[in-house]
């Protein structure tokens, strides 16, 4: 079985513009969710998606944005960069949703510098 | 906001040895996870812990859980250079979603 998959796996944008990062769950896992990870405030929750709905967010300012399609597949977008978002940025699929997770099944990541 | 913090932030042990790292958790869970990263990559399961148990083998791997005092250990026998990694605790609560705590940062030296 294939694992998770992110793209692109490194990226490098300017103050200002916009991102877009996939994630293609492993087969049959319905629930994505994504985090960012930084030196400085380790690994963040950003949102879980499960069924194309958006189950959970976190303490992320609206420029974060996602969604899940009816394959699972689901992208995030961050416009106006900033800094600050420079980050590795992972997704995780799962079979279960919310209170009821079990294991994270994560992918390897992309790496956003922010210049 | 991060839900669980391990202790200690960096561990330096030799090959062979034993390493006991720590989580404490804030809030009341359904289960207890610990994931282990290597440099720069994804994180990969390596054991969950229910709320209901106490304690769990997984090879080299023993993890306690006491709801009590909300606190879980991670403890890796007889380690080895390739264990050296960032060990993260993560929580699941109803209605939540996973939290991570900021990692241990183990060095084996071989």
């Amino acid at each position: 079985k294939a694992g998770v998959t992110q793209t692109p796996r490194y990226l490098i944008k300017t103050r200002g513009q916009q991102v877009t990062l996939s994630c293609s769950p492993i087969s049959g896992h319905r629930s994505v969710s994504w985090y960012q990870q930084t030196p400085g405030q380790g690994l963040q929750f950003l949102f879980e998606y499960f069924s194309e709905t958006q189950r959970n967010k976190g303490n992320f300012p609206g420029r974060f944005s996602g969604r899940q399609f009816s394959n699972s597949r689901s992208e995030m977008n961050v416009s106006t960069l900033e800094l600050g978002d420079s980050a590795l940025y992972l997704c995780a699929s799962s079979t279960l949703t919310g209170g009821r997770t079990g294991e994270l099944f994560f992918g390897e990541g992309s790496r956003l510098t922010v210049l | 906001s991060q839900q669980g913090e391990e202790d200690p932030q960096a561990l330096s042990i030799q090959e062979g040895e034993n390493a006991t790292m720590n989580c404490s958790y804030k809030t009341s869970i359904n289960n207890l996870q610990w994931y282990r990263q290597n440099s720069g990559r994804g994180l990969v399961h390596l054991i969950l812990i229910r709320s209901n148990e106490r304690e769990k083998h997984s090879g080299r791997l023993r993890v306690t859980l006491d709801t009590s005092k909300k606190s879980s250990s991670l403890l890796i026998t007889a380690s080895r250079a390739a264990d050296t990694a960032s060990y993260f605790c993560a929580t699941a609560s109803n209605n939540n979603d996973m939290r991570f705590g900021a990692g241990t940062r183990l060095t084996v030296k071989p």
